[in-house]
Order: structure tokens, then sequence, then C-alpha cells
């Protein structure tokens, strides 16, 4: 079984200033895991993904995550924020490395970016 | 990557009636996927749509409400039928194909939102 607990439903940061975006899971097994981001209206974006290499993954527009297994975590950070990252924001874990064929999401994080 | 249609966008529908939502790939995929993501909640899996033979089915979710075609590896419908307000939701089609790194990936259409009155 596998599981995902976003620990905020909502952050509220100002421009310029950094982000973090927390992330527990919970796997039978070695997991890959993913940070998604949703913008209004818009579909999903992979931002980045942790599959076993390096536990410091680096990802688009400026965002990185870390590995933790000691504290099952995976959270989010971005040293400066922009408007622009305004989104919603979805944890996911998968079981298996490689063959990520189901996916368990989180509940989201809604990220406010005020001036 | 993968370049993922999904028609109509959105729909306003009367309860009671059914929609059929497409998903069209631009590559042939072994692996897609429906999801139902309900007004200010995360995603849930639906079903694993499986090209000939019968979808895969997530607890909670039966065939008979949610039919699915996979006629081919680049093509899939959805079928809500008797819709009550409840199934008031964004549905999303996804596949899973392997990026530069090996790894697998899953990338997600952008959805059909569906109001049911």
């Amino acid at each position: 079984a596998q599981s995902v607990t976003q620990l905020d439903s909502h952050v509220s940061v100002s421009e310029g200033t950094p982000v973090l975006l927390r992330c527990n899971y919970s796997s039978s097994y070695s997991p890959s895991l993913f940070w998604y981001v949703q913008h209004p209206n818009k579909g999903l974006q992979l931002l980045l993904k942790y599959t076993s290499a390096a536990t410091l993954v680096k990802g688009i527009n400026g965002f990185e995550a870390e590995f933790k297994k000691s504290e099952t975590s995976f959270h989010l950070t971005k040293p400066s924020a922009h408007m622009s990252d305004a989104a919603e924001y979805f944890c996911v874990v998968s079981s298996t490395t490689g063959t990520a064929s189901k996916l368990t999401f989180g509940t989201g994080t809604r990220l406010q970016v005020t001036l | 990557s993968a370049v993922i249609s999904q028609k109509p966008s959105r729909d306003i529908c009367q309860r009671g009636t059914s929609l059929t939502i497409q998903c069209q790939v631009d590559s042939q995929v072994t692996m897609m996927f429906w999801y139902r993501q309900q007004p200010g909640q995360s995603l849930t899996l639906i079903a694993t749509a499986n090209q000939g033979s019968e979808a895969t089915y997530e607890s909670g979710f039966v065939i008979d409400k949610f039919p699915i075609s996979r006629p081919n590896l680049t093509f899939s419908t959805l079928t809500v039928s008797n819709m009550s307000p409840e199934d008031s939701s964004i549905y999303l089609c996804s596949v899973l194909k392997i990026a530069g790194d090996g790894y697998n990936e899953q990338f997600f259409g952008p959805g059909t939102r569906l109001t049911v009155l």
C-alpha cells in the first residue's frame, strides 16, 4: 500500500521569498516520487521526479525537492517565489521504480504568491 | 513526451443523460488511464484502459457507470452514464511513456470539465 500526505492545504508567500511545500509518503516498496503543478483551468505538468538516483532532484522553473528516506519526506522548495508560481501542487507516489503504472496523489497544496 | 487532447473541453449536461469523452494521443502508448478530479479535491484513478480487452476499474468505480473503450494504441473514450450532479468533476486522460532518462512518466491531458445540472 502507498499513500501521500501533503501537510499544508494552503501556503501563502510574498514574491521573492522562499517556498516550502511539504510532503510525506508511505510505501511498501522503493518509491518513485513526483511533484505535479496545476495552474487554474490548465492541465497537470510534471515539475520533477525522484527515481532512486540522486536524492536532490532539480525540476523546472527553479523548483527542487530532496528525498529523505529516514524522514519519508519529499518536500518541494524554491529559493524565490514568482507570481507565476501561484497554482495547485500535488505530491505523487508510485510504488515501483521505473514502472509508474499507478499513481497515488496527495490532496494538493494551493500556493498563493502576494506582492 | 506526449501530446494529449481531449474532447469536449467542457460540457453542461442534464441529469440522467450520458456523456462520452474522447482522448487522443500523438503517439502509440501501451497504458492509458482515466482520472477524476472532483471540485477542490485531488485526482482519483477511475480505471486503466486496456487495448483489446476490458478496462481495469479501481475500487468504487464500475463499468456500467463508466464504460471505457480502447480501440487502438492512440485513442480511448470514457462515458459517464446516467449522470447526477455528483458526477460534476474534471475528467482527465493520462498516458504512460518512457522519458529521456529511461524511466516512465505519466502525462496528462487538459481535462474535460463536466457540470451536471
